[in-house]
């Protein structure tokens, strides 16, 4: 089925720092990719999705490209504040009659100080 | 804005105990789904539901988990006979699939402590 390996943290950065959180796929087919977040105490948050190969999806200053020739969909963000602190998921649906569950890579904390 | 909520908050309960974690969907979502965090862990599937049955189910979601749409708004999750590994985050969370869409809504998620 389709599956997600996605950068292990943690990752601490200074603030206005560059951020790259790898994540690639393995996936029959071309199915959409996402990003979700989750801050400290909260529930997940979809931060950003694309839906086909070559789309970038952005949100917050975040984006990410989907690149099927690399199956990669990193996130990367040019300046990150203290307040983008949080976990943060790559994922994608499942495969065959599990189109619509979605499979999470293992999350990357990302510490962001000031 | 819409929103998938969760209640209670955080759950603390004996082991052996039988618990029932509430979720109210996005109102015109059809589809709905739990899902599963283990503290430091990755987020798991547990079990879909469509149409009052369930579509799928993890090998996680064995015979202590059950799930209900008692009404038209809410969707329970029931553990019957708790364990100490049930510990964890739960999540809700709900879509429109009918739409194409594969993107789901999650709630703030319920943590359950089983002691």
């Amino acid at each position: 089925g389709n599956s997600v390996t996605q950068m292990e943290g943690p990752v601490t950065l200074s603030e206005e720092a560059f951020l790259t959180i790898n994540c690639t796929y393995t996936a029959t087919g071309y199915p959409s990719l996402f990003w979700y977040v989750q801050y400290p105490g909260e529930g997940l948050q979809l931060l950003l999705k694309a839906t086909k190969a070559d789309d970038k999806g952005s949100n917050k200053g975040f984006e990410a490209t989907y690149r099927k020739e690399t199956t990669s969909f990193h996130l990367e963000k040019g300046s990150v504040q203290v307040s983008d602190s949080a976990v943060y998921f790559c994922a994608l649906p499942g495969s065959g009659g599990s189109n619509y569950k979605l499979t999470f890579g293992k999350g990357t904390l990302l510490t962001v100080n000031p | 804005e819409p929103e998938v909520t969760q209640t209670p908050s955080h759950q603390v309960t004996q082991m052996g105990q039988e618990v029932i974690l509430r979720c109210v969907p996005i109102s015109n979502h059809l589809y709905f789904y739990w899902y599963r965090q283990i503290l430091g862990q990755k987020v798991e599937f547990l079990v879909s539901f469509y149409n009052n049955e369930i579509s799928e189910k993890s090998e996680i979601f064995d015979d202590q988990f059950s799930v209900e749409r008692p009404d038209g708004s809410n969707f329970t999750l029931k553990i019957r006979s708790t364990k100490l590994e049930d510990s964890a985050m739960y999540f809700c969370a709900s879509n429109d699939r009918d739409r194409g869409s594969t993107e789901a809504f999650f709630g703030q998620g319920t943590r359950l402590t089983v002691v």
